[in-house]
This record gives structure tokens, C-alpha cells and sequence, in this order.
């Protein structure tokens, strides 16, 4: 049973195009983390999120917490081909104890 | 500050033998996880180990085992292999913050294929 939810599973698209990825659950975690893997290499953290609406911003990367602490988004503007790599949301629950969602490979296309 | 260097990048094995792979941490983390990660499960929690002990557990047949050294090393067994066996064997160390801010940091994995 995958406790995440993760969506698109696969998005291709055109630079400079806006996008918004979506991990959600009916488990409510403590945080919820996103992370970048690139072919041949571990996930990078990108951000952590703690409290039910927050907002964390990186650049043109835009990560929200629901309020419930369910679900999470990540939204992009203005995609570069250096995005390009599988997006991967995952829940804390505890005991460093993470749950991964299935991942969003997305593709920009110059 | 290195971060975690996972041993050997890459292993081809055959059904039945056994592996064993290896992880260092982040210098001055003391938790270590392991994480099998293929196309199809995606990444799951093995399992964690904190000061040479494993605190939890996710769900993998008894043929998978660990364990953590006295300097928070730590390695990963997994004995007659099987074809399903054949994945990405990610190990990340954290510093075992309090709950809800568990920051893990990823090696670059280990890469198994069981012929």
C-alpha cells in the first residue's frame, strides 16, 4: 500500500512552461520533505515543510504544506532543462522512519 | 564535510549467493537508514540503525540484515539473492534530530543486479 500518493508519475514539457507536481496522503506527518534524483546518484533534499500551511520558497521552486498536513505541491515557473530529474515527495513518520511517493520523472525540453 | 560514500557503486551477483554492502555516514550522524529503490516500488525503508542498535524495521523478508559499527558505519546483507533482489540500495545518515525534522542525507547507492 503506498501510503503517498505522487502526481504526475511522468511530465514532459516545453522551457519556460509553469508546472505543479502533487503528493498527498490520508496519513498526517510530522514534515514532509521533497527531494531531486538525478540518474546514477542519491536524492537531494530540496526542502522540508513542518507546519500545516506553510509555504517555502527556492528560486522558482514553490513547495506548500497542506493545512491538514496530508498533502504537499511543488510548483515550478519558468522550467529550465536543468530541472529535468524524478521529483520525490516523502512523509516523516517518525523514528527516522521516511515514506516515499512513487516519484515525478519530469522532462524540459529546450 | 563528506558526505555519505556508499561501497561499491555497482555489483553483479548471481541467484542464490549472498551480498554485503557498505555505508559511511556523514561524520558525526549516528543514524543510519537503508532504502531499496526500483522502477516499479519505487524507494522503501529497509531498515535504521541508531548507536549499533536497529530501532525499525520496514517490511523485508528475514533476508535482509544489517548492522552498525561503533563509528556509526554501517552495512547492509542480503543472503540467497534472488532475481527481485536486483535494485538501488540507498543508504542515508541523519544526525537523529527531534521528530519532524528528520533531514536524511542520501549516498550515491549501490547498484545490484542478480543474474
Amino acid at each position: 500500500t503506498q501510503l503517498l500518493e505522487q502526481s504526475p508519475q511522468f511530465l514532459s514539457i516545453q522551457e519556460g512552461e509553469n508546472l505543479t507536481v502533487y503528493c498527498n496522503s490520508s496519513s498526517v506527518f510530522s514534515s514532509l520533505q521533497w527531494y531531486r534524483q538525478e540518474p546514477g546518484e542519491g536524492p537531494v533534499l530540496l526542502v522540508t515543510v513542518v507546519t500545516g500551511g506553510e509555504v517555502k520558497k527556492l528560486k522558482r521552486l514553490t513547495f506548500q504544506f497542506g493545512d491538514a498536513r496530508k498533502d504537499s505541491s511543488l510548483h515550478i515557473t519558468a522550467a529550465q532543462p536543468g530541472d529535468t530529474g524524478l521529483y520525490l515527495c516523502a512523509g516523516d513518520q517518525g523514528a527516522q522512519k521516511l515514506v516515499f511517493g512513487q516519484g515525478t520523472r519530469l522532462t524540459i525540453n529546450p | 564535510k563528506a558526505g555519505v560514500t556508499q561501497t561499491p557503486r555497482y555489483l553483479i551477483k548471481t541467484r542464490g549467493q549472498q551480498v554485503t554492502l557498505s555505508c559511511s555516514p556523514i561524520s558525526g550522524h549516528r543514524s543510519v537508514s537503508w532504502y531499496q529503490q526500483t522502477p516499479g516500488q519505487g524507494l522503501q525503508f529497509l531498515f535504521e540503525y541508531f548507536s549499533e542498535t536497529q530501532r525499525n524495521k520496514g517490511n523485508f523478508p528475514g533476508r535482509f540484515s544489517g548492522r552498525q559499527f561503533s563509528n556509526s558505519r554501517s552495512e547492509m546483507n542480503v543472503s540467497t539473492l534472488e532475481l527481485g533482489d536486483s535494485a538501488l540500495y540507498l543508504c542515508a545518515s541523519s544526525l537523529d534530530a527531534q521528530r519532524g525534522k528528520n533531514i536524511q542525507y542520501f549516498g550515491a547507492g549501490t547498484r545490484l543486479s542478480v543474474l
